[in-house]
């Protein structure tokens, strides 16, 4: 079973400069998120969607950050602009059901210089 | 707010030692609770997954889950320097949807 799938890897961009994160799921699992997680800290929920609505966004800066899930599989999530304080590792996760656990990506590293 | 806290560590033990992780959370309907292991640069992997009161066994990994006291820990028998990692507590909030990690507290094995 492939696992979740993020890409770019890294991303390095001026601040104001805006980026996009693309994330796959694993197949069939029905709800995802994307975390940020600054270095030192635990994953902090951006946005969470089941199937291609959102569930909580209540934490997202939706001034500078959106994302979106079409057709309930893939998701993409964009910064414009990006501030220095958005440098941070961009975590996708997908879950199976409900109350199970989450399978992580491997991360997006953004550097917002 | 909905936390979940954890002593951030370091945590020092040496090989062949057991080592003990904690953490308490605040949402007394939590229904899920997870540890997670995360190496320097990788993103987090789980470990474990607990969802009554009491122990659960995996090889040298046991948790345990006190709801009463809001408490829940991570046992590492026989302790490996391969065990040097950050290890995230995370809690299922009521509905099952949502989790919320906690900041993570950071193990040194020492050969």
């Amino acid at each position: 079973e492939a696992g979740v799938a993020q890409s770019p890897r890294y991303k390095i961009i001026e601040k104001r400069q805006s980026v996009a994160f693309w994330c796959n799921p694993i197949s069939g699992h029905a709800t995802l998120y994307w975390y940020q997680q600054i270095l030192g800290q635990g994953p902090k929920l951006l946005i969470q969607f089941q199937n291609n609505g959102v569930v909580d966004d209540s934490q997202l800066p939706k001034d500078r950050f959106s994302a979106e899930r079409l057709k309930g599989v893939d998701s993409t999530l964009k910064i414009q602009p990006a501030k220095l304080e958005d440098s941070a590792v961009y975590l996708c996760a997908s879950r199976p059901g409900q109350g199970e656990w989450q399978y992580f990506g491997p991360g997006t590293r953004l550097t917002v210089t | 707010q909905k936390e979940v806290e954890q002593n951030s560590g370091p945590l020092s033990v040496p090989e062949g030692a057991i080592a003990s992780l904690n953490c308490t959370y605040s949402d007394r309907g939590s229904q899920s609770f997870f540890w997670y292991r995360q190496y320097s640069g990788k993103s987090p992997e789980l470990i474990m997954s607990i969802y009554s009161n009491g122990d659960k066994e995996d090889g040298r990994f046991t948790a345990q889950l006190n709801k009463a006291s809001q408490y829940v820990s991570l046992l590492i028998r026989d302790s490996q320097p391969s065990d040097s990692a950050t290890y995230l507590c995370a809690v299922g909030l009521p509905g099952g949807f949502k989790t919320i990690f906690g900041a993570g507290t950071r193990l040194f094995v020492k050969a």
